[in-house]
């Protein structure tokens, strides 16, 4: 596609739910970035995968929160047992190869936990 | 800690004037900084990068200054139109291996025609 994706572009769900949010990158990127963007704040980084692996999953603030990119492209960001804190917009991005490349970011997903 | 610090207040400015807007850190030492505009209900663009080695980065009607001895960046839009009116955050490398970035706040800038 032209850009990043990401689906859905909004998620209301309930406290104590599981919930997928899924990002389709840039054709070709080999990096993939999720982010996390509460109201009023810049993106918080959660986890980057260099193809299909998670070469840094630092910024998940917990075990509720897993991602995965099995094929190298499209990637899901789970969250288990969601929390109200757990209510932002979802980012992914992607770039070429990582390093310095510049990165594209999709829409966005809007998570609201009720 | 760790901190990086933008306007948290709103700029508002006339049309056709400079804005100017500023990125300072504390406690990183990164490689480069980028800025990125940001529109309501979408995400971040990117806007340019500059490097440690470099003052000054200049891309049409913007311009990007990197002070890495006062730790600050500051980040000019010349004759600014109302389009130009969105979020601008900045952002840092952390360092590390990978392309993490570790973003500002952001300013939120209104031009008023």
């Amino acid at each position: 596609g032209a850009g990043v994706s990401q689906t859905p572009s909004n998620k209301v769900t309930e406290k104590g739910k599981y919930v997928e949010l899924r990002c389709d990158p840039i054709s070709g990127h080999t990096a993939l970035y999720w982010y996390r963007q509460s109201l009023g704040q810049g993106p918080e980084f959660l986890i980057y995968f260099q193809g299909t692996g998670a070469a840094d999953d630092s910024g998940l603030p917990n075990d509720r929160f897993f991602a995965v990119r099995p094929e190298g492209s499209v990637s899901t960001l789970k969250i288990q047992r969601t929390e109200r804190g757990d209510s932002a917009v979802y980012l992914c991005a992607s770039s070429l190869q990582g390093n310095t490349d510049t990165q594209y970011f999709g829409p966005g997903t809007r998570l609201t936990v009720l | 800690s760790q901190k990086i610090e933008q306007n948290s207040e709103a700029l508002n400015i006339q049309e056709g004037k400079t804005a100017t807007l500023t990125c300072n850190y504390t406690n990183y030492s990164p490689a480069y900084l980028q800025w990125y505009r940001q529109d309501p209900g979408r995400g971040p663009v990117f806007l340019l990068l500059i490097r440690e080695n470099e003052k000054e980065k200049r891309k049409e009607r913007l311009k990007v200054t990197f002070d890495t001895t006062l730790k600050q960046s500051l980040f000019h839009i010349t004759a600014s139109q109302p389009a130009d009116s969105a979020t601008y955050l900045c952002a840092l490398d952390n360092g590390g291996a990978t392309n993490k970035l570790i973003f500002g706040t952001g300013t939120l800038l209104a031009v008023q025609p």
